[in-house]
């Protein structure tokens, strides 16, 4: 069964300081790659996500993610911490030859952003 | 788009007591999820729909949850006799295409 790591539960960083969170994932056969944000009491939210082609994409808000295949790694990045950056963030996977692309999810990473 | 919506948001019940969750995920979406996520964890999948078809079920989802999706549209989670294990945030979701999916607010339910 597919799983997902995401190293540190709680990551803190300055307000402008580089943001760094860590996915893997344990497929052999790249899955669909998805990072999700989740505010208090709230939904989650497609931050941006990796199906095929360029392996860096960008998302919202200035988050971007690097897929390394020979890592089996999904980081999330942001150059500049916002302090509206503080929530739960969510790596995720989906298997490509699943027709019904379930979504497999890490423990999550709360970021926190001291000012 | 006015997005996936949930009723209720929050749900407190008594240990044995029936609960009932609605979802109505993003309109001409065919493809609906139901997951749960615990306090302090990522969210679990438990079940799937395409149009009115349940194709697929966790292994989490025991006897006592069903799921329906009448019509297509809307969908139910209910939990029959819920016990203090149940409590957490049931979260639903709509895609109308393989990779995307949107999710509601969530309800949280609460056993005493």
């Amino acid at each position: 069964a597919q799983s997902v790591t995401q190293l540190g539960s709680h990551v803190s960083v300055s307000e402008g300081a580089l943001v760094l969170l860590r996915c893997n994932y344990s497929s052999s056969v790249p899955p669909y790659l998805f990072w999700y944000v989740q505010y208090p009491n709230q939904g989650l939210q497609l931050l941006l996500k990796y199906t095929t082609g360029a392996t860096l994409v960008k998302g919202i808000n200035g988050f971007e993610a690097e897929f390394k295949k020979s890592e089996t790694s999904f980081h999330l990045t942001k150059p500049s911490a916002h302090m509206s950056d503080a929530a739960e963030y969510f790596c995720a996977v989906s298997d490509r030859w699943n027709a019904g692309n379930m979504l497999t999810f890490g423990g999550g990473t709360r970021l926190m952003v001291k000012p | 788009d006015t997005g996936v919506s949930q009723d209720p948001r929050h749900k407190i019940t008594k240990r044995g007591q029936n609960v009932t969750f609605r979802c109505d995920p993003i309109s001409e979406h065919n493809r609906l999820y139901w997951y749960r996520q615990t306090l302090g964890q990522g969210p679990e999948f438990l079940t799937y729909f395409q149009n009115e078809a349940q194709l697929e079920k966790s292994r989490l989802l025991s006897d006592r949850f069903s799921a329906e999706r009448p019509k297509g549209s809307f969908s139910t989670l209910e939990i029959q006799r819920t016990e203090q294990g149940d409590s957490a945030m049931y979260l639903c979701a709509s895609s109308s295409r393989d990779y995307e999916q949107f999710f509601g607010p969530g309800t949280r339910l609460t056993v005493l």
